[in-house]
Order: structure tokens, then sequence, then C-alpha cells
């Protein structure tokens, strides 16, 4: 059973094309995120739910939007794609009865061309 | 902004040393330290988390936490080549209540 899980694992579309990657956890946690991680492996914030709510909006354009249908999932729609969002996609979770530990799901790589 | 900071290596300890990595971190309110280890093309991994100043193990790794330095870091004892990965330090952010990551440090355990 995949804690964590998140598709699809690889994309690759065109330029101002429409995508969507879905997140589910089964861990019964709270809150959940989505990272964004670079050519440079560098892990950085994009968004936050906790219990469907938006807590953390970090600077990121515009076309990218998440939903949040229920506290087990967080989904990312990402409008007009562009070469520099090519890049790993990180959805994770947590929850205070974790000790605030964070699992990550599996990863989506979005590549744009 | 919150910031972590570690070397981004590569670090390279030949088979059977002690790798030492090191963070620091920028709000001395942070309670909760954590290490993940990411493997290239995987997810990070956690390995261990502290929360109180001094040292915790778990069989070959420790975390040692230094909260006035704003000092974490990570022994990794008889180094082996599947250690060799990238580990990331991460810091709950409280107030944000999100986990602000450092950039990583590439380990390579050389056999």
């Amino acid at each position: 059973d995949t804690a964590v899980s998140q598709t699809p694992k690889y994309l690759v579309t065109q330029m101002g094309n429409d995508k969507s990657i879905k997140c589910e956890q089964n861990l019964g946690h709270d809150t959940m995120y989505w990272y964004k991680q670079d050519s440079k492996k560098f892990l950085k914030i994009m968004f936050s739910y906790n219990n469907k709510e938006l807590i953390i909006n970090e600077t990121v354009p515009n076309r990218f939007s998440p939903k949040s249908p229920d506290k087990a999932h967080l989904n990312l729609h990402i409008n007009s794609l562009e070469l520099g969002d090519s890049a790993v996609y990180f959805c994770a979770s947590s929850s205070r009865g974790s000790g605030n530990t964070i699992y990550f799901g599996e990863g989506s790589w979005l590549t744009v061309v | 902004q919150k910031e972590v900071e570690q070397n981004s290596g590569p670090l390279s300890v030949p088979e059977g040393a002690i790798a030492s990595l090191n963070c620091t971190y920028s709000d001395r309110g942070s309670q909760s330290f954590f290490w993940y280890r990411q493997y290239s093309g995987k997810s990070p991994e956690l390995i261990m988390f502290i929360y109180s100043n001094g040292d915790k193990e778990d069989g070959r790794f420790t975390a040692q936490l230094n909260k006035a330095s704003q000092y974490v870091s990570l022994l990794i004892r008889d180094s082996q080549p599947s250690d060799s990965a990238t580990y990331l330090c991460a810091v709950f952010d409280n107030y944000g209540q999100n986990f602000v990551f450092g950039p990583g440090t590439r380990l390579s355990v050389l056999p």
C-alpha cells in the first residue's frame, strides 16, 4: 500500500498545454504539500493545504492552481505550460500526530518541450 | 525568509569511514529537525528526526543538534557504497507550518 501516491509519474508535454498531477494519501494526515525540485535538486515549497484549506501559497505563477477536494487529496493543475516548468513535482503529507514528519510521494517528472 | 544551508558537496569518503554532514538554519525558533536521504531519481525518505539538543542515535546514524549555534549534523558510521545519495536537511517552520529544506549534500562513498 503506497502511503502517498501521485500520478502520472512521467509527463512529457508541449509548451502551452494544460496538465494536471493528482495526489492521494492514505496516512490520515491533515496537511498536504506540493514541492518543486529543479535541476539543481533544490526542494522548494509551492503550496500547503491543511484540512482542505490553503495555508501556504509561495510565490509561484498563477498558472499553477492547487485543488483539495478533501484532506486526502491535493491535485495540481498547470495552465499554459512553459519550458521552465520542467522539474520534478513532489506531493507530500504530514500530521502533527506523526511528529510533523513529512512523507513524500514518488514524484512526477514533468518535461515541457 | 527562513533558510536552511548545507554544503552541496560532493563529499567523498572511503568505505568504512565516518561521513559527517552539516546543516545550519536561520530561524532561532525552530524546534523540529529532519534528515532525509534521496537517491537519484527517487523521492526523499526520512532517516531521522531530532527535537532536543544533543545526540540521537539510530543504528549507524547519529543526529546532533545544537540550538544555540543553530546547527544540526548527521554522522554516518561505517559508511557503505549504498549510502551514496543526496542528504537533505529539513527544518519545520512552526509559524508557516511548512518544511524548509536545505539544498542537500551529495555523499559519495568510495569502495
